[in-house]
């Protein structure tokens, strides 16, 4: 049971350039989100997921894209690349019942943009 | 969802307790109390939560006052690795999906 994933560790973009963070999880929960974090600061909310095909804005969610195709994956896509977006991106993995919310997260990417 | 408040750091010493206080004065009755932590600049890891009695699990106990206001996780033997930054989140049990991450305690644990 690996829990969730995030490929890559480490990236480094220049200004306009695009990528996609990648999350898996292996717990089959149905809820999944993705955070930003800033040096000395909590996390916010970019986008989440209640489950295949459907998602959702956080507080965070301009210059960023998701998707659900399966349970498993959740990938955000940053479409042009600013140097606002150097953060440390976590995705986590959320476990629901009787109306709790626990959530598990990823070792994360932490994204320098130039 | 309800805001916390909570001291921005706090010292312990290694075997003796850790106790990280909360306040959310404005909880409302159907929101849980979560704490969080997060060690270095790994992904925050679930330690507890409670809706209105106290908990206790294998890493901690949560205590909340009867009137919801405020609470406090313990941990009863902090070690070095328990040096990390603590969020308390209250979030609603229904509707809106949102965990709301403030700034946190930073717990140091000192030999």
């Amino acid at each position: 049971n690996a829990g969730v994933t995030q490929t890559p560790k480490f990236q480094v973009l220049k200004t306009g350039q695009s990528m996609t963070l990648q999350c898996a999880q292996d717990m089959n929960h149905e809820y999944m989100s993705w955070y930003r974090q800033d040096p000395g600061m909590g996390l916010r909310l970019i986008h989440y997921s209640v489950g295949a095909g459907i998602t959702d804005q956080g507080e965070v969610p301009n210059g960023y894209n998701v998707s659900r195709s399966t349970t498993e994956d959740f990938p955000l896509r940053l479409l042009s690349a600013a140097p606002s977006q150097t953060s440390v991106y976590f995705c986590a993995s959320i476990k629901t019942g009787g109306g709790s919310y626990e959530q598990y997260f990823g070792p994360g990417t932490r994204l320098t943009v130039t | 969802d309800a805001k916390t408040t909570q001291p921005p750091s706090m010292d312990c010493a290694e075997g003796r307790a850790a106790n990280l206080p909360c306040n959310h004065s404005t909880i409302s009755g159907n929101e849980y109390v979560y704490w969080y932590r997060q060690i270095h600049s790994q992904g925050p890891q679930y330690i507890i939560h409670g809706l209105k009695n106290n908990e206790t699990n294998e890493m901690a106990s949560l205590i909340i006052t009867e009137d919801r206001k405020s609470s406090t996780l313990i941990l009863p033997h902090a070690t070095l690795r328990d040096t990390a930054v603590y969020y308390c989140i209250v979030r609603a049990t229904s509707g809106t999906y949102k965990y709301i991450f403030g700034t946190g305690t930073r717990l140091k644990v000192l030999a």
